[in-house]
């Protein structure tokens, strides 16, 4: 079975530049999230959907971040304008949402973002 | 104070010992408890997940999870060197929000 998938593995960029990260969840789940993860921080998430909806982007450190879920099978988190603070990895993960049942969430590979 | 804690390590273990890794949490209301595995430039892989109090076992791996005293820890038997990894914690209430310790690093040395 196909996992969650993520694009690109690897991004390097110039401050200023924007970035879009791509994430194709699990077929068949209906929970998307989004994650940053940093020595200092570690796993943090950023943003979650249900059903495509946005959920809870507390997480998202300021409005140069955005996240969409056009449909159940694909995400973007796009940073414009990005900053060297933004280097880390993103994850993506995807989950089965059940009624009165937390399901485990599937990580990707994840992208390893450089901002210089 | 954290909500999820665990000792950032390392963890070291000698092969074929049980490697013991623990986590505390904060909020009362958590309902479900997870353990992951990340080798270093991985992404973070399930272990194992345990929603009731005790102890759920599945091959070399035990969690454990007390309710009433905030913890939840993972045994590893027979512990080998390709166990050698973070392992991270995170707990939800009965949202899908999790909220991740910082890890434990494992070092199993031959």
């Amino acid at each position: 079975d196909a996992g969650v998938i993520q694009s690109p593995r690897h991004e390097v960029t110039e401050m200023g530049q924007e970035v879009t990260l791509r994430c194709k969840p699990i077929s068949g789940h209906n929970s998307l999230f989004w994650y940053r993860q940093t020595m200092m921080r570690g796993l943090e998430l950023l943003i979650y959907f249900n059903n495509n909806v946005p959920i809870d982007d507390s997480g998202m450190p300021e409005d140069r971040f955005s996240a969409k879920m056009p449909n159940a099978s694909f995400s973007t988190l796009k940073i414009q304008p990005s900053e060297p603070r933004d280097s880390a990895v993103y994850f993506c993960a995807s989950s089965s949402r059940r009624r009165n049942s937390n399901q485990p969430q599937h990580f990707g590979d994840g992208t390893r973002l450089s901002i210089l | 104070q954290k909500e999820v804690e665990q000792n950032s390590g390392p963890l070291s273990v000698p092969e074929g010992a049980i490697a013991s890794l623990n986590c505390t949490y904060s909020d009362r209301g958590s309902q479900s408890f997870f353990w992951y595995r990340q080798y270093s430039g991985k992404s973070p892989e399930l272990i194992m997940f345990i929603y009731s109090n005790g102890d759920k076992e599945d091959g070399r791996f035990t969690a454990q999870l007390n309710k009433a005293s905030q913890y939840v820890s993972l045994l590893i038997r027979d512990s080998q060197p390709s166990d050698s990894a973070t392992y991270l914690c995170a707990v939800t209430r009965n949202t899908d929000k999790l909220i991740f310790g910082t890890g434990t690093r494992l070092q199993v040395f031959p």
